[in-house]
């Protein structure tokens, strides 16, 4: 079963609007971390944001925050203000228990930041 | 800080060929990780480490292996090269705590033909 699911392939959003990305998890560790990175066309994973299972606020990392619904499994990306250099492909993570530090990713979200 | 090095930065293969992927990190992290990435695709582990000496498979190991015979590195070693084998492949390291980030190499492009 797929741990972490990305339902969006693709977006487009203007330049200076917020978007929204997609992403749900399926764990039954009752402590687990979240991750997000960025991977532009250049290749490179670039790391965005992390939020653990026990925060009790929502992360934030400049124009990045984490809308974490931990009842619904959800642990949404969001992107204020968009720029151009915001088009890239980015990617849900998860990191399940206390003692395990691999992460499984989801298949991805491309972003498009228009004019 | 030149964090995680990967080489080569590219390469082709043909069928039944060997090759090592090399991998280095400075950042004395105790955990590494190869992932491998199909076009359009999230990334799958192929084989972790947590240390040296310590080796274990991930999710898709069929065709590869590993040795972590320091902490600094973790070469990945591909036996008779497939088409299936065709993929970009990250190296990453990581701290031993939860919150710690996986810090990845940028990547080496592997064609098999």
């Amino acid at each position: 079963a797929q741990k972490i699911t990305q339902t969006q392939p693709g977006m487009f959003v203007q330049e200076k609007e917020a978007v929204t990305l997609d992403c749900t998890y399926d764990t039954s560790d009752q402590s687990y971390g979240l991750f997000w990175y960025k991977q532009p066309s250049s290749g490179e994973m670039i790391f965005l944001i992390y939020q653990g299972s026990y925060d009790e606020q929502n992360a934030t990392e400049g124009r990045y925050s984490l809308n974490f619904q931990k009842a619904r499994k959800s642990a949404n990306l969001v992107i204020s203000a968009s720029q151009l250099g915001d088009s890239a492909m980015y990617f849900c993570a998860m990191r399940e228990g206390q003692n395990d530090y691999k992460l499984s990713f989801g298949a991805g979200t491309t972003v498009t930041v228009r004019a | 800080n030149a964090g995680v090095t990967q080489t080569p930065k590219f390469r082709i293969l043909k069928i039944g060929q060997s090759m090592t992927l090399q991998c280095t990190q400075d950042m004395n992290h105790n955990y590494m990780y190869w992932y491998r990435q199909d076009p359009g695709m999230g990334l799958k582990l192929i084989y972790y480490s947590v240390g040296a000496g310590i080796t274990d498979k991930g999710e898709v190991p069929n065709g590869y292996n590993v040795s972590r015979s320091t902490t600094e590195d973790f070469p990945l070693r591909l036996e008779l090269a497939a088409p299936s084998q065709t993929s970009v492949y990250f190296c990453a390291s990581s701290y031993m705590e939860g919150n710690s980030p996986l810090h990845f190499g940028n990547g080496t492009r592997l064609t098999v033909t």
